[in-house]
């Protein structure tokens, strides 16, 4: 079974405008990722964010995270068409090992 | 730079075949992953391994096997692939500070169709 599951799981927007993906998962956990999947390709890790960090940024990049409401969001700021791929939050639940969610499909037109 | 790297990128099997995947990486990773991404399904866990000699089972193991003999090389193995099989296979890396496991390193993946 999934540990994450991402809303809205496909997001159609122009550029310039902002994307928000949610992420929810199940178990306690030491830290929470978000990676990238352009289409055809392997995942490219995004961001990390520990269980007992709040907010992370990196560039255009800005990841929330709630574990009393075990939750995340990823904010992707003034999206391009390059932003154009599949999203994926995953969760290691304590354990050796990540557990990926099903993703978001974002597609940013010019 | 070669980071992680899957071969074969394409295979067609016919059922009952057997292939090897090949997974290596240049990263000196403790940890390395086989997953299988199908079409709204995310990313499910078949394998995986916590160090060189060691394997264990993830989410969907049945049908395969794997083995790390090399610190830098995990296998997966399909012994008699079967149509359920289809889909594309990711290899990756990690390693470990303490009790964080750090960011993956994905392959390019190998797309395999069993027909």
């Amino acid at each position: 079974s999934q540990q994450g599951e991402e809303d809205p799981q496909a997001l159609s927007i122009q550029e310039g405008e902002n994307a928000t993906m949610n992420c929810s998962y199940k178990t306690s956990i030491n830290n929470l990722q978000w990676y990238r999947q352009n289409s055809g390709r392997g995942l490219v890790h995004l961001i990390l964010i520990r269980s007992n960090e709040r907010e992370k940024h990196s560039g255009r990049l800005r990841v929330t995270l709630d574990t009393s409401k075990k939750s995340s969001s990823l904010l992707i700021t003034a999206s391009r068409a390059a932003d154009t791929a599949s999203y994926f939050c995953a969760t290691d639940g304590n354990t050796d090992k990540l557990i990926f969610g099903t993703g978001t499909r974002l597609q940013v037109f010019p | 730079n070669a980071g992680v790297t899957q071969t074969p990128k394409f295979r067609v099997l016919k059922t009952g075949q057997s292939m090897t995947l090949l997974c290596a990486q240049d990263m000196n990773h403790e940890y390395m992953y086989w997953y299988r991404q199908d079409p709204g399904m995310g990313l499910r866990l078949i394998h995986y391994s916590v160090g060189e000699g060691t394997t264990a089972k993830g989410e969907v193991p049945d049908g395969y096997n794997v083995s790390r003999l090399k610190k830098q090389n995990f296998l997966l193995g399909l012994e008699s692939a079967a149509p359920s099989q289809t889909s594309v296979y990711f290899c990756a890396s990690s390693r470990k500070s303490g009790t964080a496991l750090y960011g993956y390193t994905f392959g390019s993946g190998t797309r395999l169709t069993v027909v």
